[in-house]
């Protein structure tokens, strides 16, 4: 059974830090990732996606992928109280399926 | 671009009524869309992926019979809840994904209340 674990937190950074979210999964095989971020009552909606080990900035964000130690993360620069929200770790299913696995998200929490 | 709409946002019915509820891409064509629900405070749960003009793929516990999809075209997806009953009472979210892309996109969810 493919499987994403996520610390579920909650994670409380003051304003202007560093947030660190991280993720680890089970399929070896998976070449997709994605971090979504889903603020209370509403929908998960796409931060960013990544697909090769490394890292993939994107204004305040950086995700990390390390597919020999199966552990992808998302870096909050300069966080802000609008970025506290539960951040959705998605890992796509390897075999072409192209259905991805859920982690249980981790709750961020900026405080100012 | 991958905007995905849900219809309607907030639903309210008697036990025992039938609920649809409908998911549009509407800047792309969604040969996939997933069908998901969550309770409070819990993390999201997939109920079924629909291929555009195939039956459903429903997952484990989740019956078919009660919850009904149908993904006729490219761009609409619809889950009717049969029957509901007070349990039933969720955050329904659809997303959609193109053919051949791996990137999901959510709509925007329907809260439903059975009484």
């Amino acid at each position: 059974q493919k499987e994403v674990e996520q610390n579920s937190g909650p994670l409380s950074v003051p304003e202007g830090a560093i947030a660190s979210l991280n993720c680890t999964y089970s399929d070896r095989g998976s070449q997709s990732f994605f971090w979504y971020r889903q603020y209370s009552g509403k929908s998960p909606e796409l931060i960013m996606s990544i697909y090769s080990n490394g890292d993939k900035e994107d204004g305040r964000f950086t995700a990390q992928l390390n597919k020999a130690s199966q552990y992808v993360s998302l870096l909050i620069r300069d966080s802000q109280p609008s970025d506290s929200a539960t951040y959705l770790c998605a890992v796509g299913a390897s075999g072409g399926s192209y259905i991805p696995t859920f982690g249980r998200g981790t709750s961020l929490i900026v405080h100012p | 671009g991958a905007v995905v709409s849900q219809h309607p946002s907030w639903v309210i019915c008697k036990s025992g009524t039938s609920v649809k509820i409908e998911c549009r891409s509407l800047d792309f064509q969604a040969t996939t869309m997933f069908w998901y629900r969550q309770f409070p405070k819990q993390s999201l749960m997939l109920m079924a992926t629909s291929n555009e003009g195939s039956k459903a793929t429903y997952e484990q516990g989740v019956e078919k019979d009660k919850f009904l999809i149908n993904h006729a075209s490219l761009t609409l997806s619809t889950l009717t809840v049969t029957s509901a009953h007070p349990e039933d009472s969720s955050f329904y979210i659809c997303s959609a994904r193109g053919l051949e892309q791996e990137t999901q996109y959510f709509g925007p969810g329907t809260r439903l209340l059975v009484l």
